[in-house]
Order: C-alpha cells, then sequence, then structure tokens
C-alpha cells in the first residue's frame, strides 16, 4: 500500500473553475514532485521540491500553481484550465534528492477532466 | 535533451513465457534507470532501480539489465503470470542539474491464462 495519497481520485471542472489538488506523504521524505499523464504521451514533470522549496519547474503554465506549506503536503492550484489538461495529475516523493539510490513513491493520481 | 523509448508499445503472451522489454536512452550521462509498473487507474510501482556503475538488478521473477555506453536497458520477466499484465515504464534520471526523472511511454503488457 502506497504511503502518498491523493485527493480527490476523480474530479471535473469547467474552464472558469478554480481547484485544488492535494497530495500528501507519510514516508518522512524530503522531495516531492508533481508528474502529469495524457493520453499517449509519456509522463511529464511539472514540478520538484525539496525541503519545501521548488528545485524544478519544467515550463508548465502558469494557470498551474504548485505549493510545498511542509515537507509531508503538496497542492497543484488550478485555474481557467482548458480541455488538454484533462489528464492523470501524479504526485511522488522521495527521501533524498542528491542521491543517487533516490527512488520515487507515487501516488494513485487524480484524473482531472475540463470541460 | 534525453529522450526514453520503449519497445514494443504493447505485447501479448501467454501464461508461462519469459519475455523482454526493452529501453533506450539518447543520452548516456545518467544517474540511475528505473523500472516501474502501473496498473489501470492506478499510481505507479518501483520494481528496480540500477545505479549507472551497475550492470543488472534482480527481483524475484524480474531482472534488469543497463548497457549504458549504449543507451539501453531490458527487463526480464520469467515465467509470466496473468498478475504481470499491466504497463511497464522505464524512467531514466539523468546526471545534470535536472535530477528528476525522464519516462518512456511504456510498454503494456497482457499476458493471456
Amino acid at each position: 500500500e502506497t504511503g502518498v495519497t491523493q485527493t480527490p481520485r476523480h474530479l471535473v471542472m469547467g474552464m472558469t473553475n478554480k481547484k485544488s489538488l492535494k497530495c500528501e506523504q507519510h514516508l518522512g521524505h524530503n522531495a516531492m514532485y508533481w508528474y502529469k499523464q495524457s493520453a499517449k504521451k509519456p509522463l511529464e514533470l511539472m514540478f520538484v521540491y525539496s525541503l519545501e522549496e521548488r528545485v524544478e519547474n519544467n515550463s508548465v503554465p502558469s494557470r498551474f500553481s504548485p505549493e510545498c506549506p511542509n515537507s509531508s503536503h503538496l497542492f497543484l492550484h488550478l485555474h481557467t484550465l482548458q480541455p488538454e489538461d484533462s489528464a492523470l495529475y501524479l504526485c511522488a516523493s522521495s527521501q533524498d534528492l542528491g542521491s543517487i539510490t533516490d527512488t520515487q513513491y507515487f501516488g494513485p493520481g487524480t484524473r482531472l477532466t475540463v470541460l | 535533451k534525453q529522450e526514453v523509448t520503449q519497445i514494443p508499445a504493447a505485447l501479448s503472451v501467454p501464461e508461462g513465457e519469459n519475455l523482454v522489454l526493452n529501453c533506450s536512452f539518447t543520452d548516456s550521462a545518467i544517474y540511475n534507470l528505473q523500472w516501474f509498473r502501473q496498473d489501470p487507474g492506478k499510481g505507479l510501482t518501483s520494481l528496480l532501480l540500477i545505479q549507472s556503475s551497475q550492470r543488472e538488478q534482480t527481483s524475484g521473477r524480474l531482472n534488469a539489465s543497463l548497457d549504458k555506453s549504449s543507451g539501453r536497458s531490458t527487463l526480464y520477466i520469467a515465467a509470466s503470470q496473468p498478475g504481470d499484465s499491466a504497463t511497464y515504464l522505464c524512467a531514466v534520471r539523468v546526471d545534470t542539474g535536472r535530477r528528476a526523472l525522464t519516462f518512456g511511454s511504456g510498454t503494456r503488457l497482457q499476458v493471456q491464462p
């Protein structure tokens, strides 16, 4: 059973809505990640946080806004999304970004549909 | 820019067969390579991690090899079972300032009883 939880599991929203995705890790890890998985495309890294500091922003549009209030929680705030943003959003965590053996543990994902 | 390719995209085999999934990457300067499993509607589960200095890793019926110089990895599954049916993803962690994972598109495996 994964130590990374995500809520909600499913979300349907209109293009003018504002919503937030939540991720929580119970593993005592220091790094957290947001990935996007679209149909027929590889997983794409969106953001990386290490010790609550954003260390990577992979050219993500500003309509996606991450927040990491502490090392256990990660949010993705959504506003004025477009239908092509519909995808599975996966959260992950890992112990130490700097370690060569660092392994990422993934949550179950939030299936987002933008109407 | 690192690119990861997985072949085949889909594979269907009868139960009991041994099989090989392939992964190739364009930039050999990597920290490590990981194989993940993804079941429908679920997140990813890490199967094996091979450090850049290693040649292979084994876990139960799974064996992953790494040939860093040629940019290739294989995942060998022995005596496949219906429970092995899932999508298998290969991911590399690059040896530059960008340390997060670059994924392939995956191989969707179906093991028929």
